[in-house]
């Protein structure tokens, strides 16, 4: 079935250091792909998403660049800061899917 | 803007109490789901309505009954809460009906201890 397999955490950061989150996937056609973020004490919300081959997802500094050929989704960002201390599910919709496959989360800490 | 909204933000019970946790979104969405989220497991649907009117069960629907009181609320019940339900639950909502494409918005969670 379809699954989602992400970098275990938690990641720590100095501010301003690159950040690399690895998701890769596991589905049958062509899914669409999703980060999204949880700030403490609130609940999800998308970051970015990419929906075919080759389609780069950003926002707020983050990308994510939808790989079919290595099945991956890796979420980077060049400069990180303490506002970007969060928890990062990346997540799959397959085709004909009435659901979102979530990975396991990456908390990630940055460090002034 | 509210969003979603859920209640309570924490609940600790006993095994064997029922409860409810209600759901509610003010951004006129059709579609809404109930999530558990546990260490190292990511988030699971439980339940999942399309409509107004429909439910349907997700990956884990065991232990759990969904309700889909009109348009805005959707509430998640536990009849004979078990040490295994303990978790962080979300409601969340998406418009129009769910497709592929399509962002989830999502409450700020409750946090449910079963002892």
């Amino acid at each position: 079935g379809d699954s989602v397999t992400q970098m275990e955490g938690p990641v720590t950061l100095s501010e301003e250091a690159f950040l690399t989150i690895n998701c890769t996937y596991t589905a049958t056609g062509y899914p669409s792909l999703f980060w999204y973020v949880q700030y403490p004490g609130e609940g999800l919300q998308l970051l970015l998403k990419a929906t075919k081959a080759d389609d780069k997802g950003s926002n707020k500094g983050f990308e994510a660049t939808y790989r079919k050929e290595t099945t991956s989704f890796h979420l980077e960002k060049g400069s990180v800061q303490v506002s970007d201390s969060a928890v990062y599910f990346c997540a799959l919709s397959g085709t004909g899917a009435n659901n979102l496959f979530f990975g396991t989360g990456t908390r990630l800490t940055v460090i002034p | 803007n509210a969003g979603v909204t859920q209640t309570p933000k924490f609940q600790v019970l006993k095994t064997g109490q029922s409860m409810t946790l209600q759901c509610a979104q003010d951004m006129n969405h059709n579609s809404m789901y109930w999530y558990r989220q546990d260490p190292g497991m990511g988030l699971r649907l439980i339940y999942y309505s399309a409509s107004e009117g429909t439910t349907d069960k997700g990956e884990v629907p065991n232990g759990y009954n969904v309700s889909r009181l009109n348009k805005r609320e959707f509430s998640l019940r536990l009849e004979s809460a078990a040490p295994s339900q303990t978790s962080v639950y979300f409601c969340a909502s998406s418009y129009p009906r769910w497709s592929r494409n399509e962002k989830l918005f999502f409450g700020s969670g409750t946090q449910l201890s079963v002892l």
